[in-house]
This record gives C-alpha cells, sequence and structure tokens, in this order.
C-alpha cells in the first residue's frame, strides 16, 4: 500500500520568508496530490492540490512542484505572512482508491512576525 | 453552498460505552469517508460510504461502523470505547468519483 512520508516535522520562518515542505511516497500508481492546512481546533483545509499529468500548479503566494519519477511532490509558500501558522498535511490516495487518503505526518508552520 | 457539518463538536465518554457521531455532506457530494486523527497525527482513513453502502474501509476494527441516509448524510459508531480512541474523528465529502476530499470541523472525542 501506499506510505508517504513528509518533512520537516516542524518549520519556523520570519515573515515574508519563503517555506518549502517536502513530501515522497511509495506507490508509483498514486496520480492526485492535496495539500491540506490545519488550524488549531478545525478540520484540515484543502489549499492545493496536482495532478500527475502536470508538473507544478501555482495559486497566488502557493504552489505545488512534482516530480513523478523521483515520487516526491513539495509545498511552496512565498511571503509567509503570521495567518500562515498553522500545521501542513500532505496526502496520496492508496490503491487507487478515491476514498482513501493516505496522510503524511503533518509539517507545524510558524511564522515570526 | 453549504459546507461538511459535524455534530456534536466536543464530546466526553467512559470506556465500554458507545458513540454515535453525525455528519452532513457538501451539497452535491454523495460520498463520505471518515478518519481518526490522534493528537499530532495525520488523519487516518476508517472507512467510505457511496450509495448508503461502504465502499472501502481502513484498518480499523469491526466496532467501528457507519451508515449513509439517502440524503447523504453519515453516522460513525463505535462501540466498547477503549482509551486510545480518543481523537478528532474527521468527515470528508466528495463528488462520485471524484477525489477532491473536503474536511468538516470533526468532533472531538475523549474516552475516560
Amino acid at each position: 500500500g501506499e506510505n508517504v512520508e513528509q518533512h520537516p516535522s516542524t518549520l519556523s520562518v520570519q515573515e515574508g520568508d519563503s517555506a518549502v515542505i517536502k513530501c515522497t511516497y511509495s506507490d508509483s500508481a498514486s496520480n492526485y496530490f492535496p495539500w491540506y492546512k490545519q488550524e488549531l481546533g478545525k478540520g484540515p483545509q484543502l489549499i492545493i492540490d496536482i495532478r500527475s499529468n502536470v508538473g507544478e500548479k501555482k495559486d497566488q503566494r502557493i504552489a505545488v512542484t512534482l516530480n513523478k519519477t523521483a515520487k516526491h511532490f513539495s509545498l511552496h509558500i512565498t511571503e509567509t505572512q503570521p495567518e500562515d501558522s498553522a500545521v501542513y498535511f500532505c496526502a496520496a490516495p492508496s490503491g487507487g482508491s478515491q476514498g482513501n487518503l493516505i496522510f503524511g505526518k503533518g509539517t507545524k508552520l510558524s511564522v515570526k512576525p | 453552498e453549504t459546507g461538511v457539518t459535524q455534530s456534536p463538536t466536543h464530546l466526553i465518554k467512559t470506556r465500554g460505552q458507545q458513540v454515535t457521531l453525525r455528519c452532513s455532506s457538501q451539497s452535491g457530494h454523495n460520498t463520505v469517508s471518515w478518519y481518526q486523527q490522534a493528537l499530532g497525527q495525520g488523519p487516518q482513513f476508517i472507512f467510505q460510504y457511496y450509495r448508503e453502502e461502504e465502499n472501502g474501509r481502513g484498518n480499523f476494527p469491526p466496532r467501528f461502523s457507519g451508515l449513509q441516509f439517502p440524503n447523504y448524510s453519515s453516522e460513525l459508531n463505535v462501540t466498547a470505547l477503549e482509551l486510545d480512541d480518543s481523537a478528532l474523528y474527521l468527515c470528508a465529502s466528495s463528488l462520485t468519483g471524484g477525489e477532491t476530499q473536503y474536511f468538516g470541523p470533526g468532533t472531538r472525542l475523549l474516552v475516560l
């Protein structure tokens, strides 16, 4: 089955700097990779996703890159703001099942003003 | 458009009791997945419901069961509660055949 590794587990940056979170996956058949942001006391919020037919996707200050050969994908946040502080999770589908997302262990991002 | 809602927000139970958690899917979504999130961990897949039937299950014992209703809302039932069942229980909805899942705020369960 799919296995997703995420690092770093914690990341602290100054406001305005960039932040990068990396994930690797094991199942070469996986073709969909979402990123979620979870604030304290809330459920995960989908912030961006990418499918395997593209290598990069951007949405304002957020971008995701995918390297299918190396089986890794990354989240890039530019011009970080204090409100970006949260736990970020990457995920990948297990065994092609659309219902079963396998999540990484999360990265706690702290943006210092 | 109404997002995914869950009830209750918090719940305290004792070992051996049972609990029912509820979820209303996002408008237009007919597929519901349940996840358990232990403190400091990523969500773990429990099961998915589509057309009122279980459509995939994770590594959880049979005392975790569910239902989906004709209006696509869903319940998660857990019997014989154990201390390790203390967690945030998340519901996510999606479209038929859709990969994108949208999560609710979760129900925080504490088992004493």
